[in-house]
């Protein structure tokens, strides 16, 4: 069974550039969640996707964007980069039986 | 605004040593609590989940605890290894959707 897995692993891009970051999860979980984590910190709650649909959405920008497809995986974009976005971005599933979050490796976006 | 605290930020002991790592978060009302370890630059892998209802979960040599009122949780590792160097992080879930994170307590077992 496999977990959630994320693409890419890593990733540097240029200020102003824009990016896309997926995501696939866990078998027979229908709920995508995205976070960042900066260095040190503990992570943050971006955004929540469940039924192709944005349900909750952290104090993010809106240069921060994501999708959910009908097969459940997603994909976070962030536009305009900025040297503060340069973080580890992990991606939780879950189910609505109340299982808890499982978390894929995470990718990591370096921004120049 | 719930607000989750862990203490302390890092944490050496030598191997075999029994160890509490400690949580605290600030709105009693959640829908649950994880436990998660990570590994530098890696992922987060879920430990133990204890629903609101719940007072403790245990796996292998790990028990966490968990007290809504007094809004505090607890991680207790036993017979500690090298391999239990980590950063723990705990986390509440305000409502059945976004987890909200402490800062990690760094653990080192020293051989």
């Amino acid at each position: 069974d496999a977990g959630v897995t994320q693409s890419p692993t890593h990733l540097i891009k240029t200020r102003g550039q824009q990016v896309t970051l997926r995501c696939s999860p866990k078998s027979g979980h229908d709920t995508v969640s995205w976070y960042q984590q900066a260095l040190g910190q503990g992570p943050q709650f971006i955004f929540q996707y469940y039924e192709e649909e944005e349900r909750q959405r952290g104090n993010f920008p809106d240069r921060f964007s994501g999708h959910q497809f009908p097969n459940y995986s997603s994909e976070l974009n962030v536009n305009a980069l900025l040297l503060g976005d340069s973080a580890l971005y992990l991606c939780a599933s879950s189910s609505g039986t109340g299982g808890g979050q499982y978390f894929g490796p995470g990718t990591r976006l370096t921004v120049t | 605004k719930q607000e989750v605290t862990q203490i302390p930020a890092a944490l050496s002991v030598p191997e075999g040593e029994n160890l509490v790592l400690n949580c605290s978060f600030t709105d009693s009302a959640i829908y649950n609590l994880q436990w998660f370890r990570q590994d530098p630059g890696k992922g987060l892998t879920s430990l133990l989940l204890i629903q609101s209802s719940q007072r403790e979960q245990t796996s292998g040599r790990l028990n966490a605890s968990l007290d809504k009122s007094s809004g505090r949780s607890t991680l207790y590792i036993a017979a500690s290894q090298p391999g239990d160097s980590a950063t723990y992080l705990c986390a509440v879930t305000p409502g059945a959707q976004k987890l909200v994170f402490g800062q990690g307590t760094r653990l080192t077992i020293n051989p």
